[in-house]
Formats: structure tokens, C-alpha cells, sequence
């Protein structure tokens, strides 16, 4: 079965640092790959999509960034972060093809910018 | 206008009570139709979806489409306070597009 793991899970950091939040997928072989954004009572914002190693598209213009240097690995990162950029990190997947369009979710990371 | 529209709540219901959960959208390409459940601090859970028009049952859970109004909804039967959560809606049309369009979800608390 498929199994998507997010890490840290909680993380504080000061205005200015920099940012890596890292997501991996087992079970599947070239799922496209997702990083949302949930601001408290907020719906999902997309920040970047995946189809394929080194493939990324940013939804939103901001200081994030997004890297994918194995198949079924998705980082998001800041070089320095905002106050505005605290909220809850979603990595997330889904089948490659034609269908549903489902996605499949990680556990969050919850990141508060001081 | 938002794609997606989705009353956010809360909306509290005592416990064995039927819930009806609902979306609108304005785009008539939509085909896909999805549920998701989120509790609190963790990240949504694929509860359902469905082609086209029509039903969908899972347990306790039903899922309804009527693509002429443009309207979805999700119905919980016998209601437990364990299905206390947000309940996003999500939808995207056939083809290409790798990204679904998400509600901002509803809060559903279900009270013993």
C-alpha cells in the first residue's frame, strides 16, 4: 500500500530563517506531487505541482521554493522566511493519468514564523 | 466567484442525526466530484468520489451529484461524534488537469 510521510511535523522558527520541509512517497512509482498551504480557518492553497523529477510549477509567487531530486521526494524551502509564512504544510500525491484527480494527503507540518 | 462554494459552518448536530454536506460550482467542466475528512491538525482523508452525475454509498456515507443545478452533497447517516471534522469538497474535470479545485470546507461537530 501507499504511504506518504511529512517531516518535522511541528516546527518554530525566527523571521528571517531559512526553511526545508521534506515529503517522500512509497508504494507508488511516479506519482505527481503536490504542496498545499492551510491558513487557520482558510481553505487549501496550492503552491507548487510535480509530474516529474526536476518538473515544478508555482501556483503562487512568494519567497518559497520547491525541489524534487528523486521520484517520489518533494522539499519546499525558504532562504528566509516570513511572519506570513506560518500556517500548515501539506505534501501531498496522486496517480499519474486520466481519473479522479484524487489526492492523497501527508500528516501536515505545522509552522509558526516568529 | 469562487469555482467552489462551500458554507464553512460550524454546523452542530446531535448525535444519530442525518448530515447533509454541500457544494456549488460554476464550472460546467467539473466531472470528478470528491469528499475529504480532516480532523484537527492532521492532514485530509479521501473519504469518497464519484463520476458524473449520480450516487455513491460507503457505510454510512452517501454521496450525491446533480450536475444540472451544479450542486453536491454528502449525506452522514446515524452521525457519531467521531465524525466530528472538516469536510472538504474537491472537484476537477476530465482529461488533463492534475489539479483538483478544493472547498474551503465545513466544520461538522457532532454532539453527544
Amino acid at each position: 500500500s501507499q504511504t506518504i510521510h511529512q517531516w518535522p511535523a511541528t516546527l518554530v522558527q525566527p523571521v528571517g530563517s531559512p526553511l526545508s520541509l521534506e515529503c517522500t512517497v512509497e508504494g507508488t512509482s511516479n506519482p505527481n506531487l503536490y504542496w498545499y498551504r492551510q491558513a487557520a480557518g482558510r481553505g487549501l492553497q496550492l503552491l507548487f505541482y510535480s509530474v516529474g523529477i526536476g518538473q515544478i510549477s508555482s501556483e503562487v509567487p512568494q519567497n518559497l521554493s520547491a525541489s524534487r531530486p528523486q521520484d517520489r521526494q518533494f522539499i519546499l524551502s525558504s532562504k528566509k522566511l516570513l511572519l506570513s509564512d506560518s500556517g500548515f504544510y501539506l505534501c501531498a500525491w496522486g496517480n499519474r493519468g486520466f481519473g479522479a484527480g484524487e489526492l492523497f494527503f501527508g500528516e501536515g507540518s505545522r509552522l509558526t514564523v516568529l | 466567484q469562487k469555482e467552489v462554494e462551500q458554507d464553512p459552518g460550524p454546523l452542530s448536530v446531535p448525535e444519530g442525526a442525518i448530515v447533509s454536506l454541500n457544494c456549488t460550482y460554476s464550472n460546467s467542466a467539473f466531472q470528478y466530484f470528491m469528499w475529504y475528512r480532516q480532523y484537527s491538525r492532521k492532514g485530509p482523508e479521501l473519504l469518497m468520489y464519484t463520476y458524473s452525475s449520480g450516487n455513491k454509498e460507503d457505510g454510512r456515507f452517501t454521496a450525491q451529484v446533480d450536475k444540472s443545478s451544479k450542486y453536491i452533497s454528502l449525506f452522514i447517516r446515524d452521525s457519531q461524534p467521531s465524525d466530528s471534522a472538516t469536510y472538504l469538497c474537491a472537484m476537477k474535470p476530465s482529461g488533463g488537469s492534475y489539479i483538483p479545485t478544493f472547498g474551503r470546507g465545513t466544520s461538522l461537530i457532532v454532539h453527544p
